[in-house]
């Protein structure tokens, strides 16, 4: 079945430097759509990213990521680290023969100090 | 906004008794997950619903039951809590419409078994 793979467990940093979490998937199906959730502490997870197409770039909140389906990854990018930006993140995949069911990576806890 | 509710947030129960963690949706979403996140296996699917009536298992649904009375509500049901319940159990609902069928996710709620 599918898979997702989030090399880092536990990601810190200073503030001010960049950010790049690792994503990598697994699917027979060509038909991936892949996706950062964030988990801030006291808040429910919600969506950060999502893309479906091959090399293109999608960016929101200042992070930014690039499906390469060549590669299977999907990396989450931002260029400098703010302390509000610690939090648990997630990359999931979804294909539509799961029908609406996703796929979790086993999620990146990123720290940020000042 | 759209919303997803759990109810309650914080539950501790004790080994063999029976728990019911709630959840409510304003989204009018067909399909609704239960997921539990635990540290390095980040969010695993127990139960997921189509819609009113239905309820499929996940990747992980052994010791737990669903139910899925109406659009709006979902249950998740363990008749005989283990320590290895011991979790954060989130609720999602999500419209199955769509290339990216996005999940919104309520708050969690942490049950301790003891």
């Amino acid at each position: 079945g599918d898979s997702v793979t989030q090399k880092e467990g536990l990601v810190t940093l200073t503030e001010g430097l960049p950010v790049m979490l690792n994503c990598t998937y697994q699917t027979i199906y060509s038909n991936a759509f892949l996706f950062w959730y964030v988990h801030y502490l006291n808040e429910s997870p919600r969506l950060l990213l999502k893309s479906s197409t091959d090399n293109k770039r999608t960016e929101h909140q200042g992070f930014h990521a690039t499906l390469h389906k060549s590669s299977s990854s999907f990396h989450l990018q931002k260029s400098s680290a703010q302390l509000s930006d610690s939090a648990l993140y997630y990359c999931a995949l979804r294909n539509n023969n799961a029908g609406a069911k996703l796929t979790f990576g086993g999620g990146t806890r990123l720290t940020v100090r000042p | 906004e759209a919303a997803v509710t759990q109810s309650p947030r914080n539950k501790v129960a004790v080994t063999g008794g029976k728990v019911t963690l709630s959840c409510n949706q304003t989204n009018n979403h067909n399909n609704m997950y239960w997921y539990r996140q635990d540290t390095g296996h980040g969010l695993r699917l127990i139960h997921y619903s189509y819609g009113a009536g239905s309820t499929e298992k996940g990747d992980i649904p052994d010791g737990y039951k669903a139910s899925r009375p109406s659009q709006e509500n979902f249950s998740l049901i363990l008749e005989l809590a283990t320590p290895s319940q011991t979790s954060v159990y989130f609720c999602a609902s999500g419209d199955p419409t769509g290339d990216y069928a996005e999940q919104f996710f309520g708050p969690g709620t942490r049950l301790t078994v003891l």
